[in-house]
């Protein structure tokens, strides 16, 4: 148990569906992440959040759209998405972003048919 | 943009070996390495943050050395077990923020 938890662990969704990925941390950070994981690629850094500022969008589609209401919670909404988006999708959150270690969550594996 | 390499992508250690691999980044405008272990159906786990040239950080049978400069990092398992199976992952950032790349992994299988 990281102190991080994703919610849902598995998404399947078509290409016209809405949906969220829900992500929770219990440690008392003030740093959130989005992190996707394609098959065979390394981890990509998506968006970071600090104090709920959103402090970096790494150029990711506007079909992807995060939200961070407090400090604790952290959600990414999904519409619109394509086949190529299906991934392995990583939240994360740190004490700050002066280079503290993350913890991740377990992840939401997706698959967009 | 930040290119972090690891080497090699996979490799198969017998049990009570010990074993090293390498994450490779660039050298300027380094601020931090991170190296995580990552079990299969698990989170993603940290083992180290070194920031410094020289560092050498140690966790039970594992531990990490840094070269700042030459932009390369070690992580060594002494006397593997099964348990040590998993994927590591390197990751370094140029500032503060911890805005991470990470390379794309080491797998490592250690058999009984």
């Amino acid at each position: 148990e990281t102190g991080v938890t994703q919610t849902p662990r598995h998404l399947v969704m078509g290409m016209t569906n809405k949906k969220s990925l829900k992500c929770e941390q219990h440690l008392g950070h003030n740093a959130m992440y989005w992190y996707k994981q394609s098959a065979k690629k390394p981890l990509e850094l998506m968006f970071v959040y600090s104090l709920e500022e959103r402090v970096e969008n790494n150029s990711v589609p506007s079909r992807f759209s995060p939200e961070c209401p407090n400090s604790s919670h952290l959600f990414l909404h999904l519409h619109t998405l394509q086949p190529e988006d299906s991934a392995l999708y990583l939240c994360a959150s740190s004490q700050g972003t002066g280079g503290e270690k993350l913890f991740f969550g377990s992840g939401t594996q997706l698959s967009v048919l | 943009i930040l290119n972090v390499e690891q080497s090699p992508q996979s490799l198969h250690v017998q049990e009570g070996d010990s074993t090293n691999f390498t994450c490779s980044f660039p050298s300027s405008n380094f601020y931090a390495l991170h190296w995580y272990r990552w079990e299969t159906a698990k989170s993603p786990e940290a083992l180290f943050v070194m920031t410094l040239n020289g560092d050498e950080k140690k966790k039970g049978r594992i531990s990490a050395t840094l070269n700042t400069k030459e932009g390369y990092s070690y992580l060594y398992i002494k006397g593997s077990q099964p348990e040590d199976s998993a994927t590591y992952l390197c990751a370094s950032s140029l500032a503060a923020g911890n805005k991470l790349t990470f390379g794309g992994g080491t797998r490592v299988l250690v058999k009984p």
